[in-house]
């Protein structure tokens, strides 16, 4: 049973590149989050979506966009790189309201 | 969502009870407890959560106060696996966000 898959596991981007970062889950849940998390610190929410065609922004939105086009797959887009979104981004999804969240196992992203 | 407060760090012996405080005096009545955990910078692992009452399940128990305005999370017999940062959080059930707090760096010594 795969859950929340992620790609890349690593990256290195320079400064202005651009890249999706892919997040499939194969559990049919509607909820599906996008969070970073900097060294030492707790995660942020990104954006966020509640259903196919369906995204909304969370707490740290800027430098990124989203879609949601199939209930499985959430993808990450980072147009213009900038050291700032060096990070650990984390996708989660989750059943039905009250349920846990089921995490990825992370893609650990440098911009040089 | 009611901000927590959690120790920034702990140690447990291995083969004891870890216990794991964390305040949340702002609760709101609708607002759940979750647990989650991180080993190593691996994606979040889901521990348990909870309204009111004490729940248990296989992982862990957590316990709530009467005033619901803390709560312990109890690992049974800790193991050096145990070694991660645990996240107490507290989110209403129709809000969509977790808020994440820096968590608790448990360390589980032989």
């Amino acid at each position: 049973n795969a859950g929340v898959t992620q790609t890349p596991k690593f990256r290195i981007l320079k400064i202005g590149q651009s890249m999706t970062l892919q997040c499939t889950q194969d559990m049919n849940h509607n909820y599906m989050y996008w969070y970073r998390q900097d060294p030492g610190m707790g995660l942020k929410l990104i954006y966020y979506s509640v259903g196919a065609g369906i995204t909304d922004k969370g707490e740290v939105p800027n430098g990124y966009n989203v879609s949601r086009s199939t209930t499985e797959d959430f993808p990450l887009r980072l147009e213009l790189a900038a050291p700032s979104q060096t990070s650990v981004y984390f996708c989660a999804s989750r059943e039905v309201s009250n349920q846990p969240q089921h995490f990825g196992d992370g893609t650990r992203l440098s911009i040089l | 969502d009611a901000k927590t407060t959690q120790p920034p760090s702990m140690d447990c012996a291995e083969g004891r009870a870890a216990n794991l405080p964390c305040n949340h005096s702002t609760i709101s009545g609708n607002e759940y407890v979750y647990w989650y955990r991180q080993i190593h910078s691996q994606g979040p692992q889901y521990i348990i959560h909870g309204l009111k009452n004490n729940e248990t399940n296989e992982m862990a128990s957590l316990i709530i106060t009467e005033d619901r305005k803390s709560s312990t999370l109890i690992l049974p017999h800790a193991t050096l696996r145990d070694t991660a940062v645990y996240y107490c959080i507290v989110r209403r059930d129709s809000n969509y966000q977790l808020i994440w707090g820096a968590g608790t760096k448990l360390i589980i010594k032989p």
